[in-house]
């Protein structure tokens, strides 16, 4: 069973700062990760999808790398502003299937 | 990309009562896929829903339960039956496409049960 762990939980940074988060996932029959960011009352918005060992992807101010052989994925916020706060969720894919594993999320405050 | 719209958006419910949950997309899709996040806890699949076919429901989630229909390929709907506090959720539908591992969310429905 596909168990994928985010961290932290919860998070409250200042304007300007950069922050990091961790989404860990089994790396055995690893097919793609995914990372939302998900605003309350809209749409869980696709930011990454990342499928390489090694991948690096970035997004204006938003960047991820990818460790297949250990199982995580960062996510990095450079200079964070207001409009970043919100829950970012991972996903792990595995192969054969269409079935995302979610984790819990991490919740960014960010605060003016 | 798709654009998926939900009704309702939020809704407070009595025990013992059921809602149901619409989902619209803009445009044909083979997949569609119920979720539910409960407080604290992840995103969890309650049952994919494909059109002209029975929905395959997840471990622990019974067609009773959450009853799904799929009249054709752009609309769906999941019942939350006989609600008891612990439905209180929110509940999400997404859209994928054949031969593409992408899923794309509606806005979700936030369910409060008293």
């Amino acid at each position: 069973i596909l168990n994928v762990e985010q961290s932290p939980q919860s998070l409250h940074v200042q304007e300007g700062d950069s922050t990091n988060f961790t989404c860990s996932f089994p790396s055995s029959n690893f097919y793609a990760l995914h990372w939302y960011r998900w605003e309350t009352a809209k749409s869980p918005e696709a930011l990454f999808v990342m499928t390489l060992n090694g991948d690096e992807k970035k997004k204006g101010r938003i960047s991820a790398t990818l460790n297949t052989k250990e199982g995580y994925s960062y996510l990095y916020i450079k200079g964070s502003q207001p409009e970043d706060s919100a829950t970012y969720l991972c996903a792990s894919l595995g192969g054969g299937t269409y079935k995302y594993i979610f984790g819990t999320g991490t919740r960014l405050k960010v605060l003016a | 990309s798709a654009v998926i719209s939900q009704k309702p958006s939020r809704d407070i419910c009595q025990r013992g009562t059921s809602l149901t949950i619409q989902c619209q997309v803009d445009s044909q899709v083979t997949m569609m896929f119920w979720y539910r996040q409960q407080p604290g806890q992840s995103l969890t699949l309650i049952a994919t829903a494909n059109q002209g076919s029975e929905a395959t429901y997840e471990s622990g989630f019974v067609i009773d339960k959450f009853p799904i229909s799929r009249p054709n390929l752009t609309f769906s709907t999941l019942t939350v039956s006989n609600m008891s506090p612990e439905d209180s959720s929110i509940y999400l539908c997404s859209v994928g496409r054949t031969g593409s591992h992408e899923q794309f969310f509606g806005p979700g429905t936030r369910l409060t049960v008293l």
